[in-house]
C-alpha cells in the first residue's frame, strides 16, 4: 500500500540556520510532489511543487529536491525565522484505477525556530 | 479575494442529530474535496468532486455524504454523526493545471464535537 513518511518528531533550530525536513514515499510514482505548510488550526497553504523531471525547485528563502531513484523529497528553508515554525506536509498525488489524480498528504513534520 | 470558506466553524453536538456543513468556494474551481485531521494520522481524505454532480469517496467515506448541484459549493452532510467523527474537517478547493497538477486552497476548518 501507498506509504508516505515524514519525521515524526519535532524539528527544532536556531533562527538563522537551515532546516532541512525529508519526506520518503513508496508504491508511488508521482509526476510530481507538493509541500504545504499548516500552522496550528488553520487549513493547509500551498508552497511549492516539483515535478518529477526538475532535480530542484526554488522560492525565496524555500529549495525542493526530488529524487525518484531514492523516492525522496527534502525541503529546505534558508536563513530561518520564527514565523518559519509550522508543521510542513508532503503530498505526492495518487494515481487511481480510473486514471484521476487525488492529492495524499503525509502526517508532516513540525518545525521550531528559536530566536 | 479568493478563498474557500466553511461554514460553521466550530460545532457541538449530540449523537445521531444530522448535521450539514457548508463549503463555497469563489475560484471557479472543477475540483473539491473534504479533509478530516486527527491527531496523529494527517489529513485523510473523506469525499471529492471532479465537478458538478461528479463525486467520487476517498480514504474514509463512511458515515458521510455529499454533493455537488453547483460549481461553488460541496456541502458535507452527516446523517447520523458520532463520537469517532469528533474531528477537525477541512474543504479544499483546487484546478486541474496544464501539467495535470492540482494545487489545492482548503478553507479555515471546522471543529466538530459529536457527544
Amino acid at each position: 500500500s501507498q506509504k508516505i513518511e515524514q519525521n515524526s518528531e519535532a524539528l527544532n533550530i536556531q533562527e538563522g540556520k537551515t532546516a532541512t525536513l525529508t519526506c520518503n514515499y513508496t508504491n508511488y510514482s508521482p509526476a510530481y510532489l507538493q509541500w504545504y505548510r499548516q500552522d496550528p488550526g488553520r487549513g493547509p497553504v500551498f508552497l511549492l511543487l516539483i515535478r518529477e523531471n526538475e532535480k530542484e525547485k526554488r522560492k525565496e528563502r524555500l529549495k525542493v529536491t526530488f529524487d525518484t531513484t531514492l523516492k525522496q523529497s527534502l525541503f529546505h528553508i534558508t536563513a530561518s525565522q520564527p514565523a518559519d515554525s509550522a508543521t510542513y506536509l508532503c503530498a505526492p498525488p495518487f494515481r487511481r484505477t480510473g486514471g484521476s489524480y487525488i492529492p495524499t498528504f503525509g502526517r508532516g513534520t513540525s518545525l521550531i525556530v528559536h530566536p | 479575494e479568493a478563498q474557500v470558506t466553511q461554514n460553521p466553524r466550530y460545532l457541538i453536538t449530540v449523537t445521531g442529530k444530522k448535521l450539514t456543513v457548508t463549503c463555497s468556494q469563489n475560484m471557479n474551481h472543477e475540483y473539491m474535496s473534504w479533509y478530516r485531521q486527527d491527531p496523529g494520522l494527517g489529513l485523510r481524505q473523506i469525499y471529492y468532486s471532479m465537478n458538478v454532480e461528479a463525486t467520487d469517496k476517498g480514504d474514509v467515506p463512511e458515515g458521510y455524504k455529499v454533493s455537488r448541484k453547483e460549481k461553488r459549493n460541496f456541502p458535507l452532510i452527516l446523517e447520523s454523526p458520532s463520537p469517532n467523527q469528533t474531528s477537525l474537517y477541512f474543504c479544499a478547493s483546487s484546478f486541474r493545471t496544464s501539467g495535470g497538477a492540482h494545487e489545492q486552497f482548503f478553507g479555515p476548518g471546522t471543529r466538530l464535537t459529536v457527544l
